[in-house]
């Protein structure tokens, strides 16, 4: 079945950048997506890539696809004690926006 | 300021007793959504429904929940006699204005059954 696996843990220093990686298993996933949830909150949209792009940036945000490996990552340049939260991968599987989440990586900023 | 609100933030209740929770999406959109996440555990997808019907759900949606539209702007859960496994935090989320955009999570319900 669909499956999204992504580390569990990642700290970084205040300043430098945070690259944050999952795999996925569904070769027919159109859209790929990364959440960011943090403590107490619900999931903020952070960004989304479609399948037949490779890479995406959004200010200090930037979404790689690698679509033959399946394998998507973020890098969060500069990162700063605000990013400090869990960040989810999804894939969108099947119809109707059902989405599959990665368990989550948690993301801790230190200075 | 959330796109989608969600009522009550907290729900404690006993198991057996029936609970619903809210969803008030600020714009009037099709396609809603709940997920739910068990503390510890991956976001898992519930039940999709567009046009007031139901048009996906997982196998996790067993006929102790439900949901509905009841006056054309809540969105509600409901799930008749809670077990202890239901404890969860439950999040809706709503479509964006097309069929491909992204979805807009709530801030989430935590629901502890006793």
């Amino acid at each position: 079945g669909e499956d999204v696996e992504q580390s569990l843990f990642l700290s970084v220093r205040e300043g430098d950048s945070s690259v944050i990686n999952c795999t996925y298993t569904d070769s027919s996933s159109t859209y790929l997506y990364w959440y960011k949830q943090e403590p107490g909150a619900g999931l903020q949209l952070l960004t989304y890539i479609f399948s037949n792009m490779d890479m995406k940036q959004d200010q200090r945000l930037t979404v790689l696809l690698n679509k033959k490996d399946k394998h998507l990552s973020l890098r969060i340049a500069d990162t700063q004690t605000g990013d400090s939260a869990i960040y989810f991968c999804a894939e969108l599987s099947g119809g109707y926006n059902k989405l599959i989440f990665g368990a989550g990586t948690r993301l801790a900023v230190h200075p | 300021e959330p796109e989608v609100t969600q009522t009550p933030s907290h729900q404690v209740t006993q198991m057996g007793q029936e609970v619903i929770l809210r969803c008030v999406p600020i714009s009037n959109h099709l396609y809603f959504y709940w997920y739910r996440q068990i503390l510890g555990q991956k976001v898992e997808f519930l039940v999709s429904f567009y046009n007031n019907e139901i048009s996906e759900k997982s196998e996790i949606f067993d006929d102790q929940f439900s949901v509905e539209r009841p006056d054309g702007s809540n969105f509600t859960l409901k799930i008749r006699s809670t077990k202890l496994e239901d404890s969860a935090m439950y999040f809706c989320a709503r479509q964006g204005s097309s069929y491909n955009s992204p979805l807009h999570f709530g801030n989430g319900t935590r629901l502890t059954v006793t």
